[in-house]
């Protein structure tokens, strides 16, 4: 069972940041906040991770409150690429398999 | 860049067949997923395979479901008599080089799996 929220879906015109936020409402010390990104007819793919404060790469930063029951995933500049699915996951440092949720669904609008 | 590969892309199979749905993951890693996903679902945990042997899996990995790692590269999921309701598209992956699991899995471009 997803132990995250996040919202269903999320419309952004081209160009506009795109801000997704999960609760993790029931994260344990030692798991690590992920991000992955799942297109159509494709594998989801690994975005970023973090385990608190604020975390950037190529694709996109991630934002974690001090208490770490929330994520912000920030995309800078979406283009119609970004039309994908986006999932937070909680992750222990272990071998705790990933359990996706529903995601939420962007959809990038010309 | 590595990545995972499966093998094959799309697969129809008559009802009670059994199939094998091929994957070679990334070299230097230890871990190994099967995942499905139902068309306009969410993607669901099958099983996780480490150290040449199943680490955990779900309900949904029942007694027609296997995993094998015959080789140093291939890992392989075999449903022994296939439903309608197997229909879907099943991914791989790999992650994790130490003995301390891995936060970050690659997986495969998946195999579509028809049964008729």
């Amino acid at each position: 069972l997803a132990k995250t929220t996040q919202p269903i879906s999320m419309d952004s015109y081209e160009g506009q940041e795109v801000n997704i936020t999960c609760s993790h409402n029931n994260i344990a010390t030692n798991d690590y906040i992920t991000w992955y990104q799942q297109f159509p007819s494709q594998g989801p793919r690994f975005i970023i991770q973090g385990y608190k404060t604020k975390v950037t790469n190529e694709v996109a930063s991630l934002f974690i409150p001090a208490d770490r029951k929330s994520s912000t995933l920030s995309l800078p500049r979406v283009s119609l690429s970004d039309t994908a699915v986006y999932y937070c996951l909680d992750i222990d440092s272990g071998n705790t398999p990933l359990v996706f949720g529903k995601g939420t669904r962007l959809s990038v609008i010309a | 860049e590595p990545e995972v590969t499966q093998t094959p892309s799309h697969q129809v199979t008559q009802m009670g067949q059994e199939v094998i749905l091929r994957c070679v993951p990334i070299s230097n890693h230890l871990y190994f997923y099967w995942y499905r996903q139902i068309l306009g679902q969410k993607v669901e945990f099958l099983v996780s395979f480490y150290n040449n042997e199943i680490s955990e899996k779900s309900e949904i990995f029942d007694d027609q479901f296997s995993v094998e790692r015959p080789d140093g590269s291939n890992f392989t999921l075999k449903i022994r008599s296939t439903k309608l309701e197997d229909s879907a598209m099943y991914f791989c992956a790999s992650g994790g080089t130490g003995d301390k699991g891995t936060t970050e899995a690659f997986f495969g471009q998946g195999t579509r799996l028809t049964v008729v």
